[in-house]
């Protein structure tokens, strides 16, 4: 079983809708969450990182984390077609770790 | 304010051969990390360098090494290429602040490396 489970898609949405894409993961010592997009044959770009339990907004996306049930999401308001991309959630541990744990990736395909 | 940059950006290597990727942090950033991905997959963690020094390391053999230097960029080595070894390399750039290092993570475009 892989530490960060998260649904390969693909998912296509109509222009205008909320995006909900979601991870969990195995490991509780995880305290440092982020959401990279991906564009094709392109470096993944942070979007959001949010430390422990709770939300974040900014702009458009919103980052929760529910740690007691190991369950992290992102939701993207009013989804436009340059939102297509690979999303791709990200963790790590708190103290001396530093190495980031992905999921495989959500590709995400908003028609116009 | 220049982001992470890698070189070069496609690489075409037959089996059993080495090749060298680098790697420019982006800049004020002195941690830099490595990971290879895969066609339809995340990124897995090889490695990372703080300080020239091999800080952690995932699991990957010993084939695959690196080097950092005194300005902060990075090379990452592989050798006895195998026909696996074909995926993106990405390199990650942060800056260790005082007490634990940044987590956030900025990713270079990435080389592509196929082996044939």
């Amino acid at each position: 079983q892989k530490e960060v489970e998260q649904d390969p898609g693909p998912l296509s949405v109509p222009e205008g809708a909320i995006v909900s894409l979601n991870c969990t993961y195995s490991n509780s010592a995880f305290q440092y969450f982020m959401w990279y997009r991906q564009y094709s044959r392109k470096g993944p770009e942070l979007l959001m990182y949010t430390y422990s339990s709770g939300n974040k907004e900014d702009g458009r996306f919103t980052a929760q984390v529910d740690k007691s049930s190991k369950y992290i999401s992102l939701f993207i308001r009013d989804s436009q077609p340059s939102d297509s991309a690979t999303y791709l959630c990200a963790m790590t541990t708190s103290g001396s770790a530093r190495q980031l744990t992905f999921g495989s990736g959500t590709q995400l395909t908003v028609l116009p | 304010d220049a982001g992470v940059t890698q070189s070069p950006t496609h690489l075409i290597k037959t089996r059993g051969q080495q090749v060298t990727l680098r790697c420019s942090p982006k800049s004020g950033h002195d941690t830099v990390s490595w990971y290879q991905q895969a066609l339809g997959q995340g990124p897995q963690f090889i490695f990372q360098y703080y300080e020239e020094e091999e800080r952690q390391r995932g699991n990957f053999p010993d084939r695959f090494s690196g080097h950092q230097f005194p300005n902060y960029s990075s090379e990452l080595n592989v050798n006895a290429l195998l026909l696996g070894d074909s995926a993106l390399y990405l390199c990650a750039s942060s800056l260790e602040l005082a007490g634990g290092i940044s987590h956030e993570q900025y990713f270079g475009p990435g080389t592509r490396l196929t082996v044939t």
